[in-house]
């Protein structure tokens, strides 16, 4: 029931763009995207949910994909801030339950 | 208002030992959930605690435990301490984004076993 991250881990050069995919065998109400920088506590970046509109923050982006149950999230731009491991964490449908796929490790450098 | 707080940060144990964590909410929030965070696995779903409830369990075993109190402040305990218990152990607690349900982390404690 653990979501699937792709790709596991994605390394950049400031100004490149990245995208993380996030899927789920089940039906989702919603996914939540955090970012986890090393020897610190996951912080929420943004939430989707079935039914909404894509949302935004800054130069990060996303996206939910009801048909496929997929959620990806873009970065563009990126910044050596963005360095770090997104995770997504999935809400199925009837559930306030989330579980958080394994991450992905996004490493930027100048 | 004050993000979520966990305490001890750091513990080192020996096996077969019992340990107690502490987490205190963001004021106003009544749903706390507990995580281990370990390379290998990632975030792994503990136990959800809703005004002194438990309301969710993920598959751990009896020695994990956890309670709530009437203040909203949650410990969790492991007993009989087991190596592969060494992890970053993750609670949140939850408010209102979007009318759903949005979890906020604290730094974590992060138990050695030895």
């Amino acid at each position: 029931q653990q979501p699937v991250q792709s790709p596991q881990a994605v390394i950049l050069r400031e100004g490149e763009d990245a995208v993380i995919n996030c899927s789920s065998s089940k039906a989702l109400y919603s996914v939540h995207w955090y970012r986890q920088k090393h020897g610190e506590a996951p912080v929420f970046l943004m939430i989707l949910l079935k039914g909404g509109e894509q949302k935004g923050h800054e130069k990060i982006s996303a996206s939910f994909n009801e048909k496929k149950q997929q959620s990806s999230l873009y970065l563009t731009a990126s910044q050596l801030s963005y360095s770090g491991t997104y995770f997504c964490g999935t809400q199925r449908l009837g559930t306030d339950k989330l579980i958080f796929g394994t991450g992905t490790r996004l490493q930027v450098f100048p | 208002k004050a993000g979520v707080t966990q305490t001890p940060r750091y513990l080192i144990k020996t096996r077969g030992q019992q340990v107690t964590l502490s987490c205190s909410p963001i004021s106003g929030h009544r749903s706390v959930s507990w995580y281990q965070q370990t390379p290998g696995q990632g975030l792994q779903f503990l136990f959800e605690y809703f005004s002194e409830t438990q309301r969710n369990k993920g598959n751990f075993p009896g020695r994990f435990s956890g309670r709530q109190f009437s203040n909203s402040r949650s410990e969790m305990n492991v007993s009989t301490l087991e190596l592969g218990d060494s992890a970053l152990y993750l609670c949140a607690s939850s408010g209102k984004t979007d009318n759903t349900d949005t979890q906020y982390f604290g730094p974590g404690t992060r138990l050695t076993v030895l």
